[in-house]
């Protein structure tokens, strides 16, 4: 089942922040967030395992609902280079498949 | 280092023939993932290897089938093209914990570029 990403798009100003969200109708194993700028691979954001442990970049945070089952990436003082689509990836169950939602398209401005 | 790299860029092939795409892992990855990726799509997983062996499987048909060697370098071969089948093919590598593929994040490859006509 593909998560479900929101909102869909996001027009920022250079500085403002953003939280973009992503759950799942079936309990996480995991969730792993990506950014892609167009024409380029997927880049590594973060990822957030079950029980609590976090593995991403210093500059970007993100919290996991386990009993929610949603995930939300906080992006703070945008940057221009933060512009692309966030894709963030489930993992239901430990069966090593991940399942990426639609993305959502963030547009930083000056 | 090198980073995760796929052959060819592009690829342009006709109805009902069949494809090989190949993809080189950083070193140390003993892990590799398919994926596919439609225009203003997320990545759709097709497979997983590790260790040569195959640990996960999407819902595409027989038709898309995969290997790993031992080297971990992969191939993704597609039977029988279909104009549906035209995306960009993105392969990924990743360490493991044991074996636990995902608690790794995944690197990239730059993807191949497949049309088919």
């Amino acid at each position: 089942q593909q998560p479900v990403q929101s909102p869909q798009a996001v027009i920022l100003r250079e500085g403002e922040d953003a939280v973009i969200n992503c759950s799942s109708s079936k309990a996480l194993y995991s969730v792993h967030w990506y950014r892609q700028k167009h024409g380029e691979a997927p880049v590594f954001l973060m990822i957030l395992l079950k029980g609590g442990e976090q593995k991403g970049h210093e500059k970007i945070s993100a919290s996991f609902n386990e009993k929610k089952q949603q995930s939300s990436l906080y992006l703070t003082a945008s940057q221009l280079s933060y512009s692309g689509t966030y894709f963030c990836g489930t993992e239901t169950g430990a069966n090593s498949k991940l399942t990426f939602g639609k993305g959502i398209t963030l547009s930083v401005r000056p | 280092d090198a980073g995760v790299t796929q052959s060819p860029t592009h690829l342009i092939k006709t109805r009902g023939q069949h494809v090989t795409l190949r993809c080189s892992p950083i070193s140390g990855h003993k892990s590799v993932s398919w994926y596919q990726q439609v225009l203003g799509q997320g990545p759709q997983f097709i497979f997983q290897y590790y260790e040569k062996e195959e640990r996960g499987r999407g819902n595409f048909p027989d038709r898309f089938s995969a290997r790993q060697f031992p080297n971990y370098s992969s191939e993704l071969n597609v039977n029988a093209l279909l104009l549906g089948d035209s995306a960009l093919y993105l392969c990924a590598s990743s360490r493991t914990h044991r074996d636990r593929v995902l608690t790794y994040e995944q690197y990239f490859g730059p993807g191949t570029r497949l049309t088919v006509t």
